[in-house]
């Protein structure tokens, strides 16, 4: 079993970068993706990224291409989600996650609310 | 992207009652089909994967069936921490997408 921690509630403004924190602990060798995704207030769930945490490897939503960065530090078991050119649309609640090896998600971050608000 | 069809976007039910959810992909994803559970401000749970294998701790009055593109997911005997929003979400392939989520509300 895996948990993970996120940062905190952050409130930016139109055209900022936001960066979210993911901190594995627990199992963490048995994690085999971990998905980032988002889900604006009353809406849906909606994939942004994945990243393999062994090689570092992201993949990114077509949505999202050229806006989202993912890193890890691998001496934390800590994966970073950067957001860039930030507008009223991307305000939402922000999960990481660990994905099983049938793609799916077991194991869920408690999700971080990103404001953008002028 | 594989498109999710989820019907229907809510249902009234009775504690007790049988309740019965559809989705339905845009093409076959075999059995590359999971559910979820949110309630209101938390995070989702997953409760079936690979369209019918129950996540380990969730109650058997939940079931999952379907293959290909048509999927049901059962809820035998509602209970009443069992009003929540229920997500379909295809893992076949990437990007995984979800349907747009059932609210299962008190009558």
């Amino acid at each position: 079993h895996v948990q993970l921690v996120q940062s905190g509630a952050e409130v930016k403004k139109p055209g900022a970068s936001v960066k979210v924190s993911c901190k594995a602990s627990g199992d963490t060798y048995t994690i085999y993706n971990i998905y980032w995704l988002r889900q604006a207030p009353g809406q849906g769930l909606e994939w942004m990224a994945l990243i393999h945490p062994s090689s570092g490897q992201p993949t990114y939503a077509q949505n999202f291409q050229g806006r989202v960065t993912l890193t890890r530090d691998t001496s934390t078991s800590t994966v970073y989600m950067d957001l860039s050119s930030l507008t009223s649309d991307d305000t939402a609640v922000y999960y990481c996650a660990t994905v099983g090896t049938y793609g799916h998600i077991d194991d869920w971050g408690q999700g971080t609310l990103v404001t953008v608000s002028s | 992207d594989i498109q999710m069809t989820q019907l229907p976007t809510s249902v009234s039910a009775s504690v007790g009652d049988r309740v019965t959810i559809t989705c339905r992909a845009t093409q076959s994803i075999s059995t590359y089909l999971n559910w979820y559970q949110q309630k209101l401000g938390a995070a989702p749970k997953l409760l079936i994967y690979g369209a019918s294998t129950l996540q380990g701790g969730v109650p058997s009055r939940f079931s999952g069936s379907g293959s290909g593109t048509n999927f049901i997911f059962t809820i035998s005997s509602l209970q009443p921490e069992d009003f929540a929003t229920y997500y379909c979400q295809q893992s076949y392939n990437t990007p995984p997408t979800f349907g747009q989520g059932t609210k299962v509300e008190i009558k």
